[in-house]
């Protein structure tokens, strides 16, 4: 399967944990986003790598939160002191051209 | 402020009929727009783009219509098929605007193809 993954598909954690959530995207693709979606909602950004460069975070994005993508391949979403608000899904998406994303499965994440 | 709006949470279609999909938009700065279904429990997946040059794109039972002036677009389905039942994202970006083609979501239309 060469298309976007993502790993856990699932997290349940306790309020005040820690969790961190991987993305490998289709290997050719530089472009890598994250965006998070909550029920009845379409996806709303948090952030963008070109290659291995974070060039862009929504303002969605608190302190708590923060994305690495070492060597520009997969990608990796931590998530510190987890609230309940959090809980969503988080989806990733990579691109070649820029307009065209593909998505991965997605991380649902529920905080307890 | 929502630039995009789909603004049926929800559409019934029959089996074999047109399902029309409406989105608006404010921001006159989108210059591509694009359509996503979604299954539960899945990613979006991508469907059909349309590029603010064109007014049409047609891909197999896919077309996407677009009305700049109106801003406004719409996604058509015919003939509708069970499979078509999902969940459908119309999305927008903007060269112009942002480089990194960040994409800017509806709220999202349930299709539901009636046998």
């Amino acid at each position: 399967d060469t298309g976007v993954s993502q790993d856990p598909r699932h997290k349940i954690t306790k309020r005040g944990q820690n969790v961190t959530f991987r993305c490998d995207p289709i290997s050719e693709h530089n472009r890598l986003y994250w965006y998070r979606q909550t029920l009845g909602q379409g996806p709303e950004f948090l952030t963008y790598f070109q290659n291995e460069a974070q060039l862009e975070k929504s303002r969605l994005l608190s302190d708590r939160f923060s994305a690495e993508r070492p060597k520009g391949s997969f990608s990796t979403l931590e998530i510190q002191r987890t609230e309940q608000g959090d809980s969503a899904m988080y989806l990733c998406a990579s691109s070649l051209r820029g307009n065209e994303q593909f998505f991965g499965p997605g991380t649902r994440l529920t905080v307890l | 402020d929502q630039q995009v709006k789909q603004n049926s949470p929800s559409l019934s279609v029959q089996e074999g009929r047109i399902s029309i999909l409406n989105c608006d938009y404010t921001n006159s700065m989108f210059d591509y727009f694009l359509w996503y279904k979604k299954y539960p429990a899945e990613g979006p997946t991508f469907l059909i783009s349309i590029s603010s040059i064109k007014d049409k794109n047609e891909d197999g039972r896919f077309t996407v219509f677009l009305n700049k002036s109106a801003k406004h677009l719409s996604l058509h389905i015919v003939p509708s098929q069970p499979g078509d039942s999902a969940v459908y994202f119309c999305a927008a970006s903007g060269r112009s605007m942002d480089s990194n083609y960040q994409l800017i979501w509806g709220a999202g239309t349930k299709l539901i193809i009636k046998p």
